[in-house]
């Protein structure tokens, strides 16, 4: 299966900072790459799809980018309702879709 | 408004099965992919396999983790996804969510996303 690590795996932000998480596969995906946002107790919600398009009724300062083995969400400004964990997820190899193992984006 | 609503989760001992439905709305079922995932308390997300819409041959594809444990099956006259899990392990314990499986064409590929997910069925696998 292709792997998929996220780095950081927390990490502590006030509100207004921009934030990056970054994705990286152990083999070149082209760009079958999703974001999902998950709030404790909540099933995860999809924000980006195919790398870099938003996901309809997600907020614009939540944007993605990159192909092949690395990627990146990037968050413009941080805002409250935004504290929670980031997973990315690839279904390029068929069969073997994989997530990430997380991001916990939480209040400094 | 789109819905999915998992049901059938509980808690069941080692060696049993258990059989999860989703029943969705707000879609034309038949249409969609779908597909399960799983989250172990406190863990990660696991995505266990789906099922292809019928204008796809209506097949499955498995993580190799579950291949020969558990089967996903729909029923497009009743919208209902199911996922039989036999032989369960402790180390399935976990909730269940289903998802709509959409997919994307990019030129000379298609590659799919998780758009809309059930609220999930907490399954407790313990003696």
């Amino acid at each position: 299966d292709i792997q998929l690590t996220q780095s950081p795996s927390s990490l502590s932000a006030s509100v207004g900072d921009r934030v990056t998480i970054t994705c990286r596969a152990s083999q070149s995906i082209r760009n079958s790459l999703n974001w999902y946002q998950q709030k404790p107790g909540k099933a995860p919600n999809l924000l980006i799809y195919v790398a870099s398009t938003l996901q309809s009724g997600v907020p614009s300062r939540f944007s993605g980018s990159g192909s092949g083995t690395d990627f990146t969400l990037t968050i413009s400004s941080l805002q409250p309702e935004d504290f929670a964990t980031y997973y990315c997820q690839q279904s390029y190899s068929t069969p073997g879709w994989t997530f990430g193992q997380g991001t916990k984006v939480e209040i400094k | 408004e789109v819905q999915l609503v998992e049901s059938g989760g509980g808690l069941v001992q080692p060696g049993r099965s258990l059989r999860l439905s989703c029943t969705v709305s707000g879609f034309t079922f038949g249409d969609y992919a779908m597909s399960w995932v799983r989250q172990a308390p406190g863990k990660g997300l696991e995505w266990l396999g789906y099922i292809r819409s019928q204008a796809y041959g209506g097949t499955t594809e498995y993580a190799a983790s579950v291949k020969g444990r558990f089967t996903i099956s729909r029923d497009d006259s009743k919208s209902i996804a199911y996922l039989q899990m036999n032989s369960l392990k402790t180390e399935d314990t976990a909730v269940y969510y289903c998802t709509r499986s959409t997919r994307y064409n990019i030129g000379w590929y298609s590659t799919y996303g998780f758009d809309y997910w059930g609220q999930g069925t907490l399954v407790t696998v313990s003696s």
